[in-house]
């Protein structure tokens, strides 16, 4: 099975900061890298697939890129709706998708 | 509006068994796959099982396989989950989701609430 590792697995920051989270694959995955924002209490909720693709009602502050095995999910300027823990997930080699084990994003 | 609705969690013995349905609404149902993925209490997402949209191919993660049965009504666009041996590791928050597929290119985009299953005796 592949391997997806984030990091970093929390973070502090401030509403207005650029945040990056990056993902790193333990093999290569192409773009087939999806990530996901969960909230406290609710389900998973898709904001980017085939590693760049913003899906549709997502605000453009979240950009994904990468390919191959490293990843990396940026908020342009983080707002207060956006503290939440976020997922990658790879699906080049399924089943099973496999997801990282999250990063959470923090008020400062 | 695409609706997923969840419901049989609960508290059940270790060994016993619980059947997951999860009702859709506001998309063709028998056109897309669908996929059960767990989160245990304050852990990260874990797929647990997948089924195609005509119900003929089923996958499941290696820590569920033998002991849970994913199927599909698509006459009454209800997915089911059966689990049996439940172990304490099986507690989780269980979330049905909708299975965007084509190639490789493959994503949840719509995930219902979740229902908790606890296994405790």
């Amino acid at each position: 099975d592949i391997q997806m590792t984030q990091s970093p697995s929390s973070l502090s920051a401030s509403v207005g900061d650029r945040v990056t989270i990056t993902c790193r694959a333990s093999q290569s995955i192409s773009s087939y890298l999806n990530w996901y924002q969960q909230k406290t209490g609710k389900a998973p909720k898709l904001l980017i697939y085939s590693a760049s693709t913003l899906q549709s009602g997502v605000p453009s502050r979240f950009t994904g890129s990468g390919s191959g095995t490293d990843f990396t999910l940026t908020i342009s300027s983080l707002q207060p709706e956006d503290f939440a823990t976020y997922y990658c997930q790879q699906t080049y080699n399924t089943p099973p998708n496999t997801f990282g084990q999250g990063t959470k994003v923090e008020m400062k | 509006e695409v609706q997923l609705l969840e419901s049989g969690g609960g508290l059940v013995q270790p060994g016993g068994s619980l059947r997951l349905s999860c009702a859709v609404s506001g998309f063709t149902f028998s056109s897309y796959a669908m996929s059960w993925v767990r989160q245990a209490p304050g852990k990260g997402l874990e797929w647990v099982s997948a089924i195609s949209g005509s119900g003929f191919t089923t996958y499941y993660a290696d820590s569920v396989e033998g002991r849970f049965t994913i199927s599909r009504d698509n006459s009454k666009n209800t997915l089911f989950l059966q689990m049996n041996s439940l172990r304490a590791e099986d507690t989780a928050v269980y979330y049905c989701a909708k299975d965007w597929t084509s190639g490789y290119v493959e994503y949840f985009d719509y995930w219902g609430q979740g229902t908790l299953v606890t296994v405790s005796s």
